[in-house]
């Protein structure tokens, strides 16, 4: 079954500004990671967060994890043109297998 | 930089046929997945293997079967392809580490299914 859900399903900024993602899942968790994709392409890791941590940071990247509410957020802070792509979040539960949200598409206008 | 091959970017099948789709890694990671990926269904575990000749079912075994037999290599097979298999199958493979495992993904095949 699907664990994570991103909300919003997609999202259309002017580059230049902040973009947030949130990602809701359901189950205990290991680590949470965010991945990207451009379109028809396979997925890029970008961030992992892991159950002990609340805050990462990855140059423009900002991923935050509250384990109480069971949901994480994505923001990539001064947007490009080039950012845009759907992104997606994952848990690992430790049960060697990954699961995957329907993602959001996230669309960057110059 | 790891990198995961997947056999074919698009292909093109009848209904029926029997259907592989094979995966290669090159980092002697232990662990390969099979997705499949549909619009606003994002990705979904078809079966995944964490050893040579080990395979477990995920979220969508139905109609599939996998192989491996070798380390590197993780074949999905469509035992008689049917259309609602028409999709974009993505593999994955991992090293197992504790905390920090992440995905390293091929660029998928479209798969059409006539």
């Amino acid at each position: 079954s699907q664990q994570g859900e991103e909300d919003p399903q997609a999202l259309s900024i002017q580059e230049g500004e902040n973009a947030t993602m949130n990602c809701s899942y359901k189950t205990s968790i290991n680590n949470l990671q965010w991945y990207r994709q451009n379109s028809g392409r396979g997925l890029v890791h970008l961030i992992l967060i892991r159950s002990n941590e609340r805050e990462k940071h990855s140059g423009r990247l900002r991923v935050t994890l509250d384990t109480s509410k069971k949901s994480s957020s994505l923001l990539i802070t001064a947007s490009r043109a080039a950012d845009t792509a759907s992104y997606f979040c994952a848990t690992d539960d430790n049960n060697n297998d990954m699961r995957f949200g329907a993602g959001t598409r996230l669309t960057v206008k110059p | 930089d790891v990198k995961v091959t997947q056999s074919s970017r698009y292909l093109v099948k009848r209904t029926g046929e029997k259907v592989f789709l094979e995966c290669v890694q090159d980092m002697d990671h232990e662990n390969m997945f099979w997705y499949r990926q549909d619009p606003g269904l994002g990705l979904r575990l078809i079966y995944f293997s964490y050893d040579v000749k080990m395979k477990e079912k995920g979220d969508i075994p139905e109609g599939y079967s996998v192989s491996r037999e070798k380390k590197e290599r993780f074949s999905l097979i469509l035992e008689s392809a049917s259309t609602n298999q028409t999709s974009m199958y993505l593999c994955a493979s991992s090293q197992p580490t504790t905390g920090d495992e992440k995905l390293f993904f091929g660029s998928g095949t479209q798969l059409s299914v006539l």
